[in-house]
């Protein structure tokens, strides 16, 4: 069965410093990848989409970037992190027809 | 764009008593897909329904989707303490199998014992 590891579970960065959040997967191959961010006590919307190595679309313009490197590995990162980026971020993996979520990572930008 | 409107936001419900979440779409889905958050948790997959007038149970959770495919519900029975969290429904984004998908806000719920 497939299995997603995101880390760190917690950041707090400060504004202004770079980011890097990476998530791999298990049990599965050419897995079709999503980072999600969640707002506080909000709803999940989707950042980035890969369905292949070095294949990255973008959903909504941000201070962020997407890469994927290897087949089961996902990085979500910034160059220079701002308030606004603070929230809940989940990298996902397409099952069947459903979305498979990792742990998250609970990013704080002071 | 697509979106989807879930409501009410939040509910309180004391336990033993009934709640119901409900997703509408301007646009005819199709399908729609209900997952729910624990607090401090991710997203986890409850169901999917895909016919016109589908009903689905699962246990407590009765899932239903409308005959015209632009609403969805999820009704718990008898709530109970371990139904705490926050239920989302979900669309497909667009007609290919990509997976992406857009969420509604979510109901939180909170059971009080």
């Amino acid at each position: 069965s497939q299995t997603i590891h995101q880390w760190p579970a917690t950041l707090v960065q400060p504004v202004g410093s770079p980011l890097s959040l990476e998530c791999t997967v298990e049990g599965t191959s050419n897995p079709n990848l999503y980072w999600y961010r969640q707002a506080a006590g909000r709803g999940l919307q989707l950042l980035f989409y890969s369905v292949g190595i070095g294949q990255i679309s973008s959903e909504v313009p941000q201070n962020l970037s997407a890469s994927r490197p290897q087949d089961r590995q996902f990085i979500l990162s910034s160059k220079k992190l701002l308030l606004s980026d603070s929230g809940f971020y989940l990298c996902a993996c397409q099952r069947v027809a459903e979305a498979f979520f990792g742990q998250g990572t609970r990013l704080t930008v002071v | 764009g697509q979106q989807v409107m879930q409501i009410p936001q939040y509910q309180h419900v004391q336990e033993g008593e009934d709640f119901t979440t409900y997703c509408n779409s301007s646009t005819t889905l199709s399908n729609i897909q209900w997952y729910k958050q624990r607090p401090g948790g991710h997203p986890v997959f409850l169901i999917q329904l895909v016919k016109s007038g589908e009903v689905k149970k699962q246990k407590r959770l009765t899932f239903q989707f409308g005959e015209a495919k632009k609403n969805s519900s999820l009704h718990i029975t008898a709530t109970q303490t371990t139904d705490v969290g926050t239920y989302f429904c979900a669309l497909s984004r667009d007609s290919g199998n990509t997976g992406k998908l857009i969420f509604g806000q979510g109901t939180t719920l909170q059971v009080k014992p």
